[in-house]
């Protein structure tokens, strides 16, 4: 069983430019999360996609924005970056069948925004 | 609005001690409530997952309990060792997932 894999580890960006972030959920999950973490503070949701479909979203604005492909594999791309952009960005896959709703969390990516 | 709180903030015990970490959310109506170990610049890793249904689950020497009606999980940590020093998060999950801020543990040699 293939865990939750994610990439780039670690990203250096500048104010105002793009990014894009990428999510391998894991074997037999169809439901991707994604979290930004500050330094010292619990993740906070961002968005969630199942079956492709945006199906839920915090209280992020619409520059961050996600996709999901046919392989549950997922994206989030964050435009204009600021500098309180900067965090570690946690994607978390899940299912709804088995013990649902349970989060496996990959690694993360750390965005520094300078 | 759904708020999760974990007390304390930080903790530090000798090696072999037993300890209790606390985590309260505000809004009963959740789905489960999940524990999350994460060490330093880290990702998660799940500890224990409890359906609202449930009271407790338990793996090792770990133990979670729910009381959805005062709003209240305990995760307890029996005979602690260093490998245990990490940040133990709490989350639950109503129409999306909430996480506390988190308990940043440090078991003393």
């Amino acid at each position: 069983e293939t865990g939750v894999t994610q990439s780039p580890t670690h990203l250096i960006k500048t104010r105002g430019q793009q990014v894009t972030l990428r999510c391998s959920s894991q074997s037999g999950h169809n439901t991707v999360s994604w979290y930004q973490q500050a330094l010292g503070q619990g993740p906070q949701f961002i968005f969630q996609y199942y079956r492709e479909e945006e199906n839920g979203r915090g209280n992020f604005p619409p520059r961050f924005s996600g996709l999901q492909f046919p392989n549950y594999s997922s994206e989030l791309n964050v435009n204009a970056l600021e500098l309180d952009d900067s965090a570690l960005y946690l994607c978390a896959s899940s299912t709804s069948t088995g013990s649902p709703y349970e989060q496996y969390f990959g690694p993360g990516t750390r965005l520094t925004v300078t | 609005k759904q708020e999760v709180t974990q007390i304390p903030a930080a903790l530090s015990v000798p090696e072999g001690e037993n300890l209790v970490l606390n985590c309260s959310f505000t809004d009963s109506a959740i789905y489960n409530l999940q524990w999350f170990r994460q060490d330093p610049g880290k990702g998660l890793t799940s500890l224990l997952l409890i359906q609202s249904s449930q009271r407790e689950q338990t793996s090792g020497r770990l133990n979670a309990s729910l009381d959805k009606s005062s709003g209240r999980s305990t995760l307890y940590i029996a005979a602690s060792q260093p490998g245990d020093s990490a940040t133990y998060l709490c989350a639950v999950r109503d129409d999306k997932i909430i996480f506390g801020k988190g308990t940043r543990l440090h078991i003393l040699p």
